[in-house]
């Protein structure tokens, strides 16, 4: 089974441009949840998408946007970008087998994309 | 909120050693999620071991084995036998227990150096 994918791997980007980021998640995956990976922040949550719907946000400004298609991919916009962006974003999706934690809630993540905003 | 903490920016140990690496957390939740990940550089992040709250038995996965203290919000990674393939980020991680709530919050991580 092929694993979560991201495109672009890489991205470079001036600021006030926008940008969208795709990732298709594992066969048969329904959850997928973004995150942001900095040097100076870490790693925090942007947000998750579940049958086409947003579920859960993390503490990021309006410009952070994002959506899930029918056929679970998903992508992520950021628009008028700021030096601050740049960073690795990861994608990672999950089974979501619902009824107790099991093998179906393991976050898979992909390589992620680097976006460097200059 | 939930918080978790890794107080040990980077380790190291030699080649077949033990290692432990730290990770605090804080929570008013009873039911949640525990996880180790690994991100080996300029690759994927991937699951070591993960430990459910409502269990009392610390979860193992082959060289990998962790401390769950749940009083004292304690979870530590043990790693046996170092291997050179063993280094790598590693990330504590906490997911609460709601069904429809798949946010990790992350420690800052600790760096894991392999010496030969």
């Amino acid at each position: 089974k092929a694993g979560v994918t991201q495109t672009p791997r890489y991205l470079i980007k001036t600021r006030g441009q926008q940008v969208t980021l795709s990732c298709s998640p594992i066969s048969g995956h329904r959850s997928v949840s973004w995150y942001q990976q900095t040097p100076g922040q870490g790693l925090q949550f942007l947000f998750e998408y579940f049958s086409e719907t947003q579920r859960n946000k993390g503490n990021f400004p309006g410009r952070f946007s994002g959506r899930q298609f029918s056929n679970s991919r998903s992508e992520m916009n950021v628009s008028t970008l700021e030096l601050g962006d740049s960073a690795l974003y990861l994608c990672a999706s999950s089974l979501h087998q619902r009824g107790g934690y099991n093998i179906g809630d393991e976050q898979f993540f992909g390589p992620g994309t680097r976006l460097t905003v200059l | 909120a939930q918080t978790v903490t890794q107080s040990q920016p980077e380790m190291s140990v030699q080649e077949a050693e033990t290692v432990t690496l730290s990770c605090t957390y804080d929570t008013s939740e009873s039911d949640y999620y525990l996880f180790w990940y690994k991100q080996p550089p300029s690759r994927q992040m991937i699951l070591v071991i993960r430990q459910e709250a409502y269990k009392q038995q610390n979860a193992t996965e082959n060289r990998f084995s962790v401390n769950f203290q749940k009083a004292a919000k304690s979870f530590s990674l043990k790693i046996s036998d170092s291997q050179l393939g063993d280094a790598a980020m590693y990330f504590c991680a906490y997911r609460n227990g709601m069904d429809s709530n798949y946010q990790l919050i992350w420690g800052a991580g600790t760096k894991l150096i392999i010496k030969p």
